[in-house]
């Protein structure tokens, strides 16, 4: 019920072209799915979040897809740069009423862009 | 100093010391969080703590032990620890009190790296 499981593990892409990264939930309490970048000797860096109540949020080259339905969501990098190589994160999270506040991390994708 | 530090950076212990971690924030946030990454597994939340509040995660074993003293501080003390804790111990903060505060966008420090022989 609490996992939010994220593939791929690792992924290749050629520069110029378009990185996917997807995640899947089980809680459907979730109401906050944010993506986090992280570059080696970093922290987590908020990248871009979404809430359900809509499909689809574009920042930049940076666009998170939602399918409440399916309870999937995924990270779309398009034009992809060798400065985009780095540990992806996909996280869901709840406010509940019961002040037991969750948020669950996927596991991370490791991105790397060939110049 | 701004976003949030960390510090040490790295840190080696044995399993009989006692150590701590400090974390201190800079952005007038009032929720402070303490997460544990290791290899290959998702971010752990460990302690969340809201308006000087602590929220308990159960799962914690009690040989780590946060401390809080203002909102802008976050201590993470350490007795006996054993080799499976080593990893790297991520302190964030947000904006937002307990209602709000894993909904809202969390900044994270660079990390402590413990090596735990």
């Amino acid at each position: 019920q609490q996992q939010v499981k994220q593939s791929p593990q690792s992924l290749i892409v050629q520069k110029g072209g378009i990185s996917i990264i997807n995640c899947a939930y089980e809680n459907t309490a979730f109401d906050y799915f944010p993506w986090y970048q992280q570059f080696p000797g970093k922290g987590p860096a908020l990248l871009i979040a979404i809430r359900p109540d809509v499909s689809e949020k574009k920042e930049g080259r940076f666009t998170i897809s939602f399918n409440k339905s399916a309870k999937q969501f995924s990270l779309h990098i398009m034009d992809s740069q060798p400065g985009d190589s780095a540990t992806y994160f996909c996280a869901a999270s709840a406010i509940l009423m019961n002040r037991d506040d969750k948020i669950i991390f996927g596991k991370g994708t490791r991105l790397h862009i060939l110049p | 100093e701004t976003g949030v530090t960390q510090t040490p950076r790295h840190l080696v212990m044995g399993m009989t010391n006692k150590k701590s971690l400090k974390c201190e924030q800079h952005l007038g946030h009032n929720a402070m969080y303490w997460y544990k990454q290791s290899a290959k597994k998702p971010l752990e939340l460990m302690f969340v703590y809201s308006l000087e509040e602590r929220v308990e995660n159960n799962s914690v074993p009690s040989r780590f032990s946060p401390e809080c003293p203002n909102s802008s501080h976050l201590f993470l003390h350490l007795h006996t620890l054993q080799p499976e804790d080593s990893a790297l111990y991520l302190c964030a903060s947000s904006q937002g009190g307990l209602a709000g505060g894993l909904a809202n966008e969390q900044y994270f420090g660079p990390g402590t790296r413990l090596t735990v022989t």
